[in-house]
């Protein structure tokens, strides 16, 4: 059973640009979060989506941001107009919902560099 | 959820057991507690949970104490690569919640 799988490892993106980080959660989960961790800092919550629905977005920015699941594929967190203080690592999580004590497992993360 | 209390760090030597203690002391009644470790750069792993009785696996040993206002993390004897950041969370199980990091204990192994 693979586990939660996020590509690419490393992005690197000049001022302006787009990144797009995806994230294939483990296979029977439906629920994804996404999580950030700026450099020396702890890690954040940003996003959380079960198939096609956001259904907490607390911690996203309010700009430039956005973060989709789809009914297939992976689920994807897009950075429009990168700045230079989005560059952090960002984690992936799935769980398998309100079962097995909703444990939610990690990806090796993307970090994102923007020059 | 609940906030918790940890060490900023710790050290431990090889071979011996790692007590890594977290302070919840305004834990509600349906509060599970959960560790997660960080070990450098890769994405948080998963450890143990419990809400009130010991929890034991092939990982940890997780001891609550009986008004489960603290708990303690145990490894039962530390390797180098146990050295991570360790995170204690408290958390509703059974709700798809986010998790909320605090700024954990880091845990130093050496030999």
């Amino acid at each position: 059973n693979a586990g939660v799988m996020q590509n690419p490892r490393h992005l690197v993106r000049r001022r302006g640009q787009e990144a797009r980080l995806r994230c294939s959660p483990m296979k029977g989960h439906s629920h994804v979060y996404w999580y950030r961790q700026l450099p020396e800092e702890g890690l954040k919550f940003m996003v959380y989506l079960q198939k096609e629905n956001i259904i907490d977005e607390s911690g996203m920015p309010k700009e430039r941001f956005s973060a989709e699941f789809p009914k297939e594929g992976p689920s994807i967190l897009r950075i429009q107009q990168v700045v230079r203080g989005d560059s952090a690592a960002y984690f992936c999580a799935s769980s398998p919902g309100i079962v097995e004590g909703n444990i939610q497992y990690f990806g090796a993360g993307t970090r994102l560099s923007v020059l | 959820d609940a906030k918790t209390t940890q060490p900023p760090s710790m050290d431990c030597a090889e071979g011996r057991a790692a007590n890594l203690p977290c302070n919840h002391s305004t834990i509600s009644g349906n509060e599970y507690v959960y560790w997660y470790r960080q070990i450098h750069s890769q994405g948080p792993q998963y450890i143990i949970h419990g809400l009130k009785n010991n929890e034991t696996n092939e990982m940890a040993s997780l001891i609550i104490t009986e008004d489960r206002k603290s708990s303690t993390l145990i490894l039962p004897h530390a390797t180098l690569r146990d050295t991570a950041v360790y995170y204690c969370i408290v958390r509703v199980e059974g709700t798809a919640s986010k998790l909320t990091f605090g700024t954990g204990t880091r845990l130093q192994v050496t030999l």
